[in-house]
């Protein structure tokens, strides 16, 4: 069975500054694909990055950067110079199983400070 | 570029009453997910489509069914409705299961149950 796991609910960055919003994960699988989203107030949910387990590099997208440790089974979500439009709920998640379907972790809400 | 839509985006029904939440995903898209993103909560897989087969299922309720119809556009039937059925039901789609494609999400349709 696939497990997210986010242990921080709430994050605090202050704009500009550099910030990390942690994910672990949990799978018996060889392949897997590791996913960050954006969900704002509005409720869409916002693709940022991808790292799929075969990855040697670290993902990167803009600001956006995915710290893969594979050993750790870590996947932290890297945000440079945060932006008051950052201020979202963040989920990980993994996409596995038998249909390849997303389990989601349980989220972090990041609110950006001017 | 065309994105996954979903209709209504917005539904108010009382409990015991039926509804029922359409998905048309991206062109060329083969594979439909469902999920469930209850207030405060990570969102959950319903059950998903491939070519117009029932793929996986994960925590649907038996009260609920799907299906994806010959265009691949799929409808999610909820019927004696609760008041914890009131969440926001995404749809995903992707070119195929693989488990490194991204799954593109739409809108969500936010369903209320008075």
């Amino acid at each position: 069975a696939q497990k997210i796991t986010q242990t921080q609910p709430g994050m605090f960055v202050q704009e500009k500054e550099a910030v990390t919003l942690d994910c672990t994960y949990d799978t018996s699988d060889q392949s897997y694909g590791l996913f960050w989203y954006k969900q704002p107030s509005s409720g869409e949910m916002i693709f940022l990055i991808y790292q799929g387990s075969y990855d040697e590099q670290n993902a990167t997208e803009g600001r956006y950067s995915l710290n893969f440790q594979k050993a750790r089974k870590s996947a932290n979500l890297v945000i440079s110079a945060s932006q008051l439009g950052d201020s979202a709920m963040y989920f990980c998640a993994m996409r596995g199983g038998t249909g390849n379907q997303f389990y989601f972790g349980t989220g972090t809400s990041l609110t950006v400070i001017p | 570029a065309a994105g996954v839509i979903q209709s209504p985006r917005h539904l108010i029904k009382e409990k015991r009453e039926t509804a029922t939440l359409k998905c048309y995903p991206i062109p060329r898209h083969d594979t439909v997910y469902w999920y469930q993103q209850g207030p405060g909560q990570d969102p959950q897989f319903l059950i998903s489509f491939y070519e117009k087969m029932q793929s996986d299922k994960g925590s649907i309720p038996d009260r609920f069914s799907a299906q994806q119809f010959s265009d691949y556009h799929s409808e999610l039937n909820m019927s004696s409705l609760e008041l914890g059925d009131s969440a926001l039901y995404f749809c995903a789609s992707s070119a195929d299961r693989g488990t490194y494609n991204e799954q593109f999400f739409g809108p969500g349709t936010r369903l209320t149950v008075l």
